[in-house]
């Protein structure tokens, strides 16, 4: 079954604890990315990449890094996360970035105290 | 600064009716148009799109309408049914895909 899987599915932690947050899928995409979700706010970006070895900013990837050694893994770190970063996460792939639609994950709710 | 602006945050709509949910975008450099339906606990699912060139795209009980020059696209949902009521994203693509703020969808039976 084609899909993009993302662990943990929650997660509660303490400021300034390293996490990561992993990112696989199954469908060969080029492109993945990452969003979070607040409310008001919708879906914004944080980070992308288009293809393995190649990511690049958002608009709000303040506090993450991502790296992309594989073309299925794309995993999201939070080196030193903050209480502003607590938000539902999403992870999502595509074919290309050209008349495609994204197919996402099911979301990491992340939480930090 | 918001690229992608859904101005109704909710929307409630009898059984059978239609529902029509709008969106308005800045960038003159989107091509692609995508909106997206959400249920709670779960991960956004694409639910239609239109390309820059068109002007309307139908699938079953889904249209989407876009206005170039307006900046403006629509999603109806003809007949409503209760299995419709989510939160549902627009969004538009050049490089990137950007979002809107979402529009929670309730259709009372």
């Amino acid at each position: 079954e084609a899909q993009v899987t993302q662990n943990p599915r929650y997660l509660i932690t303490v400021t300034g604890k390293k996490l990561t947050v992993t990112c696989s899928q199954n469908m060969n995409h080029e492109y993945m990315s990452w969003y979070r979700q607040d409310p008001g706010l919708g879906l914004r970006q944080i980070y992308y990449s288009m293809n393995v070895e190649v990511t690049d900013k958002g608009d709000v990837p303040e506090g993450y890094k991502v790296s992309r050694k594989e073309k299925r893994n794309f995993p999201l770190i939070l080196e030193s996360p903050s209480p502003n970063q607590t938000s539902l996460y999403f992870c999502a792939s595509s074919l290309g970035t050209v008349d495609t639609e994204a197919f996402f994950g099911q979301g990491t709710r992340l939480t930090v105290v | 600064d918001q690229q992608v602006k859904q101005n109704s945050p909710s929307l409630s709509v009898q059984e059978g009716r239609i529902s029509i949910l709008n969106c308005d975008y800045t960038n003159s450099m989107f091509d692609y148009f995508l909106w997206y339906k959400k249920y709670p606990a779960e991960g956004p699912t694409f639910l239609i799109s239109i390309s820059s060139i068109k002007d309307k795209n139908e699938d079953g009980r889904f249209t989407v309408f876009l206005n170039k020059s307006a900046k403006h696209l629509s999603l109806h949902i003809v007949p409503s049914q209760p299995g419709d009521s989510a939160v549902y994203f627009c969004a538009a693509r050049d490089n990137d895909m950007r979002f809107g703020a979402g529009t929670r969808l309730t259709v009372k039976p």
